[in-house]
């Protein structure tokens, strides 16, 4: 079967840098998406990947290894309007997006 | 003002009662699609479409319905044989080839009375 794997909740503290860790197992693999979603609201995009490496957008940065089926997103300079859920979503073979359950990230002053 | 409306925002079904999810973009996106989102599980996907009075189901679709008869509209009908509706369900559009994001709405939570 298919699987995303994400913590279900971290805590980090405003200021500081917070990574949020992916792993996939997929039949096949297109890309890999990172969404920022607040509570009640629509899922965001925030990063693409499909080549190994890091790509910087700001103070969020993303990482994809598809060799270890791994990626992480991370945040900089940790902000309160950062409290959210980051959904990981996979496409996979036939171009659909398989998600993780999301991590919830609690910012604490 | 583009982008993705879903309306309503709540929504409250009886039981045996058919309900349907409204979903309109004006963002000239070909593919649309609908995931149901439930606590502590990953989007699912109900049904997408790539074009114009076609559809194909996802992997949730029993109990649910779609039509695609105008490329800005794509309304999902939750019918009765769906017996556990409860859940936030989202509308979302792509545009382009694979690499592109899909973009969402801000749902449409439907509860049961």
């Amino acid at each position: 079967g298919q699987n995303i794997d994400q913590p279900t909740e971290m805590t980090a503290t405003e200021g500081a840098i917070v990574q949020i860790n992916c792993t996939y197992q997929t039949s096949g693999f297109n890309g890999l998406f990172w969404y920022q979603q607040h509570a009640g609201e629509a899922p965001t995009f925030l990063s693409y990947n499909v080549l190994d490496g890091l790509e910087e957008k700001g103070r969020f940065s993303s990482f994809l290894s598809r060799s270890k089926g791994y990626s992480y997103l991370l945040l900089k300079e940790l902000q309160m309007k950062d409290s959210a859920s980051y959904l990981c979503a996979v496409k996979d073979s036939n171009y659909q997006l398989i998600w993780g359950a999301g991590t919830k990230l609690i910012i604490k002053p | 003002d583009g982008g993705i409306t879903q309306s309503p925002k709540y929504l409250f079904r009886k039981e045996g009662q058919n309900v349907t999810l409204s979903c309109e973009q004006n963002l000239n996106h070909d593919a649309m699609y609908w995931y149901r989102q439930d606590p502590g599980q990953g989007l699912r996907l109900i049904y997408y479409s790539q074009i114009v009075n076609d559809f194909q189901k996802g992997d949730i679709a029993e109990g649910y319905s779609v039509s695609r008869e105008k490329k800005e509209s794509f309304p999902l009908t939750v019918t009765s044989a769906q017996k556990n509706p409860t859940a936030f369900y989202l509308c979302a559009t792509q545009y382009g080839g694979e690499s592109q994001p899909q973009h969402f709405g801000d749902g449409t939570r439907l509860s049961i009375l």
